[in-house]
């Protein structure tokens, strides 16, 4: 099984709001990571896990709060955000912080 | 440094014609490259990939891929292109910095024409 699951499946939200996205998988990878998708763009790399630690961190604003509570899970915390950061995110995750990765469906995010 | 060409942003084809996307890199040593296809609204589908073993990969859904080292390129073909191929497909390579950091193509849309 290579599924990586994500909820919400869409979300909507206030510039004042705190949300949280969800991904989770369950094939033993110990690598997880977040992108970010703007139409028609490949994804950009925000955050990736490392055995539970943040180990990149791109420059990502404090808006976006990653968190890692355990090997599967991994959420990413919103708040104060603006519209233009509107877009899908992605999860993924791999065996290892090498070779391919399996996303997830992503989370259409909109900012209002 | 590492890159990622992707020779077309869009190419169109006829259902049942032969399908080429090219990809052209650039590494100083051999790198791990993968195709990802990504349909509308969704996440990213690995196709293939190649790790240093058969420089022919064969892939999901009748697709593969030649590694060709003297020409940098890993170009993605299909014998016969279905209604279902159309999407936005990503030639990705993987650095041997072991960092989990991707470089993505700038991607090839995919039409198919009835």
């Amino acid at each position: 099984d290579t599924e990586v699951t994500q909820t919400p499946k869409h979300l909507v939200m206030g510039m004042t709001n705190k949300k949280s996205l969800k991904c989770e998988q369950h094939m033993g990878h110990r690598a997880m990571y977040w992108y970010k998708q703007k139409a028609k763009k490949p994804p950009e790399l925000m955050f990736v896990y490392s055995y539970e630690k943040l180990s990149i961190n791109e420059s990502v604003p404090s808006r976006f709060s990653p968190e890692c509570p355990n090997s599967s899970l991994l959420n990413l915390h919103l708040h104060a955000l603006q519209p233009e950061d509107s877009a899908l995110y992605l999860c993924a995750s791999s065996q290892e912080v090498f070779g391919e990765q399996y996303f997830g469906p992503g989370t259409r995010l909109t900012v209002t | 440094a590492q890159s990622v060409t992707q020779l077309d942003s869009h190419v169109s084809v006829s259902e049942g014609t032969p399908v080429l996307l090219r990809c052209n890199y650039s590494s100083s040593y051999s790198p791990s490259l993968f195709w990802y296809v990504q349909h509308p609204n969704k996440g990213l589908q690995l196709l293939l990939k190649y790790t240093s073993a058969a420089t022919l990969v064969k892939g999901i859904n009748g697709f593969e891929a030649e590694f060709k080292k003297s020409e940098t390129s890993f170009h993605l073909t299909k014998p016969s292109a279905h209604m279902s191929d159309a999407a936005e497909y990503f030639c990705v390579v993987s650095p041997a910095s072991n960092t989990g950091k991707l470089i993505f193509g700038q991607g090839t849309t995919l039409q198919v024409k009835p």
